[in-house]
C-alpha cells in the first residue's frame, strides 16, 4: 500500500528565516506530486505540482519554491519567510493515469511570527 | 479557469438526521471529475465521494450520495443518518479530465458541518 509522509508536523519560524518542508511517498513509483496551502478559514490553493524528477510547475507567484530531487521526494522551500506564508501546507500524490485521484499527506502547520 | 463555490460556510445537523451541502462550479470543460473531501479536526483530507461528469448516475458511498446536475453545474452532497464522526469541514473540488499528466484540483472554500446530539 502507498503512504505519504510530511514533516515537520508543526513549525514556528520568525519572519525572514528560511523554510524547508519535506514530503515523501512510499509504495509507488513516478507519482505526480502536489503542494497545496490552506490559509485560515479558506480552501486549498495549489502552489506547485511535479510530474517527474526536476520538473516543477508553479501555479501562483509567491515567495516559495519547490524541488523534486528524487522520484518520491517533494520539497517546499523559502529563502526568507513572510508573515503571509503562515498556513497549513498539504502535500498530495497521484498516479500518472488518466484518472488522477489525489491522496493527501497529514500536513504541516506553519506559523510565521 | 474553473471556479468552485460553496455558499454555506457553516451547517448543523442532529445525529441520525439528513443534511445536504451545496456546491456549484463554473467550467467550459465537458470532461471532468467532481469530488467531496472531508477534513476532520485532525486536518487529514479524506476523499468522501467522486463523480465522473460523463456518468448520469449519481455516485453513492454508503451514507453519502450526491445530486449531480451537469446542466446546472451543481454538485450537492447528502449525508444520511448523520453521525458525530461526520463533524468536519467539507470541501467540494473540481478536476479536469486529463490524458496522463498531473491534474489539478480546484477547491471551494468549504462548509463546516457540526453534528449534534
Amino acid at each position: 500500500s502507498q503512504t505519504i509522509h510530511q514533516w515537520p508536523a508543526t513549525l514556528v519560524q520568525p519572519v525572514g528565516s528560511p523554510l524547508s518542508l519535506e514530503c515523501t511517498v512510499e509504495g509507488t513509483s513516478n507519482p505526480n506530486l502536489y503542494w497545496y496551502r490552506q490559509a485560515a478559514g479558506r480552501g486549498l490553493q495549489l502552489l506547485f505540482y511535479s510530474v517527474g524528477i526536476g520538473q516543477i510547475s508553479s501555479e501562483v507567484p509567491q515567495n516559495l519554491s519547490a524541488s523534486r530531487p528524487q522520484d518520491r521526494q517533494f520539497i517546499l522551500s523559502s529563502k526568507k519567510l513572510l508573515l503571509s506564508d503562515s498556513g497549513f501546507y498539504l502535500c498530495a500524490w497521484s498516479r500518472g493515469y488518466t484518472y488522477n485521484e489525489q491522496f493527501f499527506g497529514p500536513g504541516t502547520r506553519l506559523t510565521v511570527l | 479557469a474553473q471556479t468552485v463555490t460553496q455558499s454555506q460556510p457553516e451547517m448543523s445537523v442532529q445525529e441520525a438526521e439528513t443534511v445536504t451541502l451545496s456546491c456549484t462550479y463554473d467550467t467550459s470543460e465537458n470532461n471532468y471529475y467532481l469530488f467531496w473531501y472531508k477534513q476532520p479536526p485532525s486536518r487529514q483530507m479524506i476523499l468522501v465521494i467522486r463523480q465522473e461528469a460523463y456518468k448520469q448516475q449519481n455516485a453513492t458511498e454508503n451514507r453519502f450520495s450526491v445530486n449531480f446536475q451537469k446542466a446546472a453545474k451543481s454538485f450537492s452532497l447528502k449525508i444520511s443518518d448523520s453521525q458525530l464522526g461526520d463533524t468536519a469541514m467539507y470541501f467540494c473540488a473540481f478536476m479536469k479530465r486529463n490524458t496522463g499528466t498531473a491534474s489539478k484540483l480546484t477547491f471551494g472554500t468549504g462548509t463546516r458541518l457540526q453534528v449534534t446530539l
